[in-house]
């Protein structure tokens, strides 16, 4: 069964940092892309950053709001994957939810999704 | 960036209505769009992907059409189950992006 189970939520100051972790089981992690996708409260989905698989160099891409203040990260011999956020804003409050996506005919949509994390960013 | 545009965004409607959600984007991405369905205080869950092709496990009373710049999300006949926020999201280009959301509520 795929799990993906994201931690490190939490409340923090505007230009704080905080790095997020999810644990991925029950597939071949080191296969996948895998994103981060974020949800204000009450709010749409909004796509955060992904990065690709070794096969792909570990490259990544980043929503231009996030761009410069997050990475994402990954480490295959852990099944892990993260996100440092670092320079937080207020209007980085949101439910983060760790994303594997598969790759179809070149595109990629999300098949599986944690159960998000909070993050909330005020003072 | 390509925007998605999703119609209505909210919907009442009955048990064993048909219901169509569409979502417009601002180019064409040909048929790289997916449908997912969001409950309340849960993570989403894809219901279809290259704007038709049915998730495995979902029921085939969902579907989906289109191509280009307009596509559909359709319901056949709503269960109670199926009351929740819908987003569709285009794969076609960076950024990833999602409509804003359709909010489908019993009537």
């Amino acid at each position: 069964e795929v799990q993906l189970v994201e931690s490190g939520g939490g409340l923090v100051q505007p230009g704080g940092s905080l790095r997020l972790s999810c644990a991925a089981s029950g597939f071949t992690f080191s296969d996948h892309y895998m994103d981060w996708v974020r949800q204000a409260p009450g709010k749409g989905l909004e796509w955060v950053g992904r990065i690709r698989n070794k096969a792909n160099s570990y490259t990544t891409e980043y929503a231009a709001s996030v761009k410069g203040r997050f990475s994402i990260s990954r480490d295959d011999s852990k099944n892990s994957l993260y996100l440092q956020m670092n320079s937080l804003k207020t209007e980085d409050t949101a439910v983060y939810y760790c994303t594997r996506a598969i790759l179809v005919a070149g595109r990629t949509h999300f098949d599986y999704w944690g159960q998000g994390t909070l993050v909330t960013v005020s003072s | 960036d390509i925007q998605l545009t999703q119609s209505p965004s909210f919907l009442s409607a009955s048990v064993g209505d048909r219901v169509t959600i569409t979502c417009r984007a601002s180019q064409g991405i040909s048929s790289d769009l997916a449908w997912y369905q969001q409950k309340p205080g849960k993570a989403p869950k894809v219901l279809i992907y290259a704007a038709s092709t049915l998730q495995s496990g979902v029921p085939s009373r969902f579907s989906g059409s289109g191509s280009g710049t307009e596509f559909t999300l359709t319901i056949s006949s709503l269960q109670p189950e199926d009351f929740a926020t819908y987003y569709c999201q285009q794969r076609n280009s960076y950024p990833i992006t999602f409509g804003q959301g359709t909010r489908l509520e019993i009537k």
